[in-house]
């Protein structure tokens, strides 16, 4: 069964600094990889869904990438600000249109 | 084009009470997701509907639960005598037939159980 880790946990940063959060899952056979963002209180948003065939995805100052032979992505946020501050989901496509999460990096931009 | 809509937002029920969670798709989505969320952990698969099927429910408990996606109108998590474990966040996702798209979330119903 497929499983996704999301390392580390919680993460805090300061204001403008650059940052990596990691996903990893252990069957490499998915369609496509997605990750989300969460606020408290709140439904998860989607950020970028990359396709098994693609390397990585960009939207604005964010960033994700996947190495699928290796069971890997990241996403990376430049010049992170307080707003960015939630938790980062990643979660995996496979057949039978089953999706398996991560539980998640909490973040925080320190002003 | 709206997105994943859930009602209520926040649901208040005693013991013993039924509840009705109730998901709206986006439009032309014929997926149909359930999870269940506890606060400071992950989201729980529950069950996973097409139009009139249910395709997955191996995360949905046997007894008290249910959920159905008719023809018409929203798809409906039911849950029947809730007890204070049932409290959590409900969320619902939908995803359209396009092997490409991505999945959507509404922002759930809040249960508490008295």
């Amino acid at each position: 069964k497929q499983e996704v880790t999301q390392i580390p946990a919680a993460l805090s940063v300061p204001e403008g600094e650059n940052l990596v959060l990691n996903c990893s899952f252990t069957d490499s056979a998915i369609y496509n990889l997605q990750w989300f963002r969460q606020d408290p209180g709140k439904g998860l948003t989607s950020l970028l869904l990359i396709q098994s065939s693609q390397r990585e995805q960009t939207s604005g100052r964010l960033n994700a990438s996947l190495d699928k032979s290796s069971g890997r992505s990241t996403l990376y946020i430049a010049a992170s600000q307080p707003g960015d501050s939630a938790t980062y989901l990643c979660a995996v496509r496979q057949t039978g249109n089953q999706f398996y999460f991560g539980t998640g990096t909490s973040l925080t931009v320190i002003p | 084009n709206a997105g994943v809509m859930q009602n209520p937002r926040h649901l208040v029920r005693r013991r013993g009470q039924e509840a009705r969670l109730r998901c709206s798709p986006m439009k032309g989505h014929s997926h149909v997701y359930w999870y269940r969320q506890l606060p400071e952990e992950g989201l729980k698969f529950m069950v996973y509907l097409q139009k009139e099927n249910i395709i997955d429910e191996s995360g949905m408990p046997k007894e008290r639960f249910s959920a159905e996606f008719p023809k018409e109108g929203p798809s409906i998590l039911r849950i029947q005598q809730v007890v204070r474990g049932d409290s959590a966040a409900y969320f619902c996702a939908s995803f359209g037939t396009d092997g490409y798209s991505p999945l959507h979330f509404g922002n759930g119903t809040r249960l508490t159980v008295t």
